[in-house]
């Protein structure tokens, strides 16, 4: 199976800030590589795909990059609906994995 | 645009079995590859199950393998996942999520439903 590492798993950060999150892959994924947002108690949302392809609707402070192995999701100046935990997840085989995720709290 | 929402959980002492409905509306619902993703409260996501757009392959996770059936029916625009021999440590909210076939991403999401295994 793949396995998806993530870091930090945790990160205060205030209103404006630039942050970046990796995601480190075990093996070569190419670009199947996805980024989640999820919020306590609902289901996560997809923002971006496909390693660097912004998913409808999502702003575009929002960014994602990388290939291989090594991926970043950076969110360009965090806004207060931002606070949530973020996963990322390898779409390249089967088993999907997902990495442990980030939770991005407010400093 | 396809809206999932799941149906079945509840409580079951182990050893039982519980039956999971994902619902979808619209008519792309065929077009899906559909999974089951499982959450226990605060903690991480973790893939359960993936079933093809036909229904001719399916896929398991290695920890419910034997003990979790995953099944769709087109015609109902429905997925299901039979859920035998269950643990406690099955215990979860569990998503039904359907990959789309470009890109091969987690594009639709039911809002949950919880499985708790306990006597």
């Amino acid at each position: 199976d793949i396995q998806m590492t993530q870091s930090p798993s945790s990160l205060s950060a205030s209103v404006g800030d630039r942050v970046t999150i990796t995601c480190r892959a075990s093996q070569d994924i190419s670009s199947f590589l996805n980024w989640y947002q999820q919020k306590p108690g609902k289901a996560p949302k997809v923002m971006i795909f496909a390693a660097s392809r912004l998913q409808s609707g999502v702003p575009s402070r929002f960014s994602g990059s990388g290939s291989g192995t090594d991926f970043t999701l950076t969110i360009s100046s965090l806004q207060p609906e931002d606070f949530a935990t973020y996963y990322c997840q390898q779409s390249y085989d089967t088993p999907r994995t997902f990495g442990q995720g980030t939770k991005l709290e407010i400093k | 645009e396809v809206q999932l929402v799941e149906s079945g959980g509840g409580l079951v002492q182990p050893g039982g079995s519980l039956r999971l409905s994902c619902a979808a509306s619209g008519s792309t619902f065929r077009s899906y590859w559909m999974h089951w993703v499982r959450q226990v409260p605060g903690k991480g996501l973790v893939w359960v199950s993936r079933i093809n757009s036909d229904g001719s392959s399916r896929s398991y996770a290695d920890t419910v393998k034997g003990r979790f059936t995953i099944s769709r029916d087109n015609a109902k625009n429905t997925l299901y996942m039979q859920m035998d021999s269950l643990r406690a440590e099955d215990t979860a909210v569990y998503y039904c999520t359907g990959e789309a076939m470009t890109y091969w991403y987690f594009d639709l999401w039911g809002r949950g439903t919880l499985v708790t295994v306990s006597s």
